[in-house]
């Protein structure tokens, strides 16, 4: 069974720094793009990253671009999001997605729960 | 980047009658259009593939149609279980586009 399950949310103060995690397991996480998304509250879904299953070729948006890094550790089966300056318009749900096939371009078939971040001082 | 804009923005239906949403992308995304449900307080689930493909587990009634610049997501007789917001998503660009979303409710 794939599980995605995601840590490390919390309350942070405007301008400091944040780094999520995303422990994957039940699929073979070296071969598959994974994505991080958001939802602030009562909003919609914002993608926020990409990256390629070795770790080289990483997308972002604008809006966060230059301020978050997505990485990942493929021994450890673990994706990452490390968020700095962070703003009160980055308070949001934070999921991690999975890729449904092994290249890009492809939707999310697996989410996780989701992790809260709140961006206020 | 490529504009996804759904319609109608919400939407109030009795169980059993059927519903179309509505998706338009700014520019041609080919048919790289993906729907997904979301229940209040849930992640996300992937509903439709590639603007028409049906996934594993999702009921018949949901179906998808389109290519191009304009998508629709088709569910035949509503249950009182799809109240829910709808979004659509394109994976032709590698910058990742939702929609805004389309809210349901089952009266």
């Amino acid at each position: 069974e794939v599980q995605l399950v995601e840590t490390g949310g919390g309350s942070v103060q405007p301008g400091r720094s944040l780094k999520l995690s995303c422990v994957a397991s039940g699929f073979t996480f070296s071969s598959y793009w994974m994505y991080w998304i958001r939802q602030a509250p009562g909003k919609g879904l914002e993608w926020i990253s990409s990256i390629n299953t070795d770790g080289v070729g990483t997308y972002y948006p604008d809006s966060v671009k230059g301020r978050f890094t997505i990485s990942r550790d493929n021994a450890e089966n673990t994706l990452y999001l490390q968020m700095n300056s962070l703003r009160s318009e980055d308070t949001a749900t934070y999921y991690c997605a999975k890729g449904l096939y092994y290249f890009s371009g492809v939707p999310f078939d697996y989410w996780g729960q989701g992790v809260m971040v709140t961006v206020s001082s | 980047n490529i504009v996804l804009t759904q319609s109608p923005a919400a939407l109030s239906v009795t169980p059993g009658e059927s519903v179309s949403l509505s998706c338009r992308a700014s520019q041609s995304v080919g048919t790289s259009i993906h729907w997904f449900q979301q229940k209040s307080n849930e992640s996300p689930r992937l509903l439709i593939k590639y603007a028409s493909q049906s996934i594993s587990g999702i009921p018949s009634r949901f179906s998808g149609s389109g290519s191009g610049t304009d998508f629709i997501l088709s569910i035949n007789r509503v249950e009182s279980e799809d109240s829910s917001i709808y979004y659509c998503q394109q994976s032709h660009s590698s910058l990742l586009t939702f929609g805004s979303g389309t809210k349901l409710e089952i009266k």
